[in-house]
């Protein structure tokens, strides 16, 4: 079965550089969310999108922005990229009205140099 | 925040073993599900008890939740080398509202063989 495509897997870029990040959702889901995870943390949630539309918002900083495109497929932009954004982050996707259920991709580990 | 907190942090045991994390967290909640994730990789949703079940099963998985408590445990029976992973229950942050699960720091889990 399919599931939820992340891409680049991994990622090297320097301190206030920009890294744009794509989650591809299983087919006929329509929520996305992007987690972040730093080493030895948990995931934390960054933001949601339901319809294209911006459904929740977590603990985003304002340098990252968000969207979900009409194909349903999401797009994570970070600009002014700090050390401290140097993490993994996950995509997940489900059906809003099984939400409770959230299907994780493979994660983009970003590197901050 | 509702913030679940897994206990213990590190757990090792031999190939065979029960090995038992449990986890904490503050207000009500709708639910709780257990995700294992192996390292730096995706999430895997393991299982998911709402607030009025106590206990649930799915292979060698038992899941209990004790709501006067606020407190759950994972159970895996039988471990095998295979289980090596990490273990993170996560909470539903807004009863009645979107789901945005919030993840405890979870439990690093090392079965020897």
């Amino acid at each position: 079965a399919a599931g939820v495509i992340q891409s680049p897997r991994h990622l090297i870029k320097e301190k206030r550089e920009t890294a744009t990040l794509k989650c591809y959702p299983i087919p006929r889901h329509d929520t996305v969310y992007w987690y972040q995870q730093g080493p030895g943390q948990d995931p934390q949630f960054l933001i949601s999108f339901y319809e294209k539309m911006q459904s929740d918002k977590g603990s985003i900083p304002d340098r990252f922005s968000a969207q979900q495109f009409s194909d349903y497929h999401s797009e994570l932009n970070m600009s002014s990229l700090e050390l401290g954004d140097s993490a993994l982050y996950f995509c997940a996707s489900s059906l809003r009205d099984k939400e409770e259920t959230q299907y994780f991709g493979p994660g983009t580990r970003l590197l901050v140099l | 925040s509702q913030q679940g907190e897994e206990d213990p942090q590190a757990l090792s045991i031999q190939e065979g073993e029960n090995a038992t994390m449990n986890c904490s967290y503050k207000t009500s909640i709708n639910n709780l599900q257990w995700y294992r994730q192996n390292s730096g990789r995706g999430l895997v949703h393991l299982i998911l008890i709402r607030s009025n079940e106590r206990e649930k099963h799915s292979g060698r998985l038992r899941v209990t939740l004790d709501t006067s408590k606020k407190s759950s445990s994972l159970l895996i029976t039988a471990s095998r080398a295979a289980d090596t992973a990490s273990y993170f229950c996560a909470t539903d942050a807004e009863p009645g509202g979107s789901y945005i699960p919030t993840f405890g720091r979870g439990t690093s889990l090392i079965v020897h063989p």
